[in-house]
């Protein structure tokens, strides 16, 4: 079965520093990945996914993730950080399915 | 483009007693998706739809839980009797098509409290 790992729960920037979010993955096959972000009181909302091709996905609001399968991971990525920014993300694997199956989330703060 | 649907927003009940959660996904979109997220973890699936089938509903606790999508579009979620333990955000998302590659499309859920 697939499974996601965050491995830190709480991560703290300072605005316009650059921010890497973790995600480790298990999955058999080629995996479907994605990245959700979730304000307070708020749905999640996709920022970006990886399905096929080139391994650098390009998302919303300045976010970038890139997918490593010797590595089984999916970090997501912003070179500077907007007060806005804070919220929870959670990254996901999907399957053919259409289940997914999401990590823990890692809260990320803002400091000005 | 309306989103997903939801209400209640917030839901408080004793333990027990019965609460419905009701969805409406955006238009057009035949998957719905139940999801229920507790407190500082990820949303977990409970049921997904296809039209009006239920297509899995393995991770949905049938003694307590029930959900239907009668004509395919709008849902409910059931809980009777609730448990403490399920206090967490009920989340429906739902989406265009079958495909594994298409987004699903989360509404902003509903907190059930249970006291």
């Amino acid at each position: 079965a697939q499974s996601v790992t965050q491995p830190d729960i709480h991560i703290t920037v300072s605005e316009g520093a650059s921010l890497e979010l973790r995600c480790n993955y298990s999955y058999g096959a080629t995996p479907y990945l994605f990245w959700y972000v979730q304000s307070p009181g708020q749905g999640l909302q996709l920022l970006l996914k990886y399905f096929s091709g080139d391994t650098l996905v390009q998302g919303i609001k300045g976010f970038e993730a890139e997918f490593k399968r010797s590595q089984s991971s999916f970090n997501l990525r912003k070179p500077s950080v907007h007060w806005s920014d804070a919220a929870e993300y959670f990254c996901a694997v999907g399957d053919y399915g259409n289940k997914l199956v999401f990590g823990a989330g890692t809260i990320l703060r803002v400091k000005s | 483009e309306a989103g997903v649907v939801q209400s209640p927003r917030y839901k408080i009940i004793e333990k027990k007693q019965p609460v419905a959660f009701w969805c409406n996904p955006i238009s057009g979109h035949n998957t719905l998706y139940w999801y229920r997220q507790n407190l500082g973890q990820g949303p977990e699936l409970l049921i997904r739809y296809e039209n009006e089938e239920a297509v899995d509903d393995s991770q949905l606790p049938k003694d307590r839980f029930s959900a239907e999508r009668l004509k395919g579009v709008d849902s409910t979620l059931k809980i009777q009797p609730a448990e403490l333990g399920d206090s967490a955000v009920y989340l429906c998302a739902s989406r265009g098509s079958g495909v594994p590659t298409d987004t699903q499309y989360f509404g902003p859920g509903t907190r059930l409290t249970v006291l």
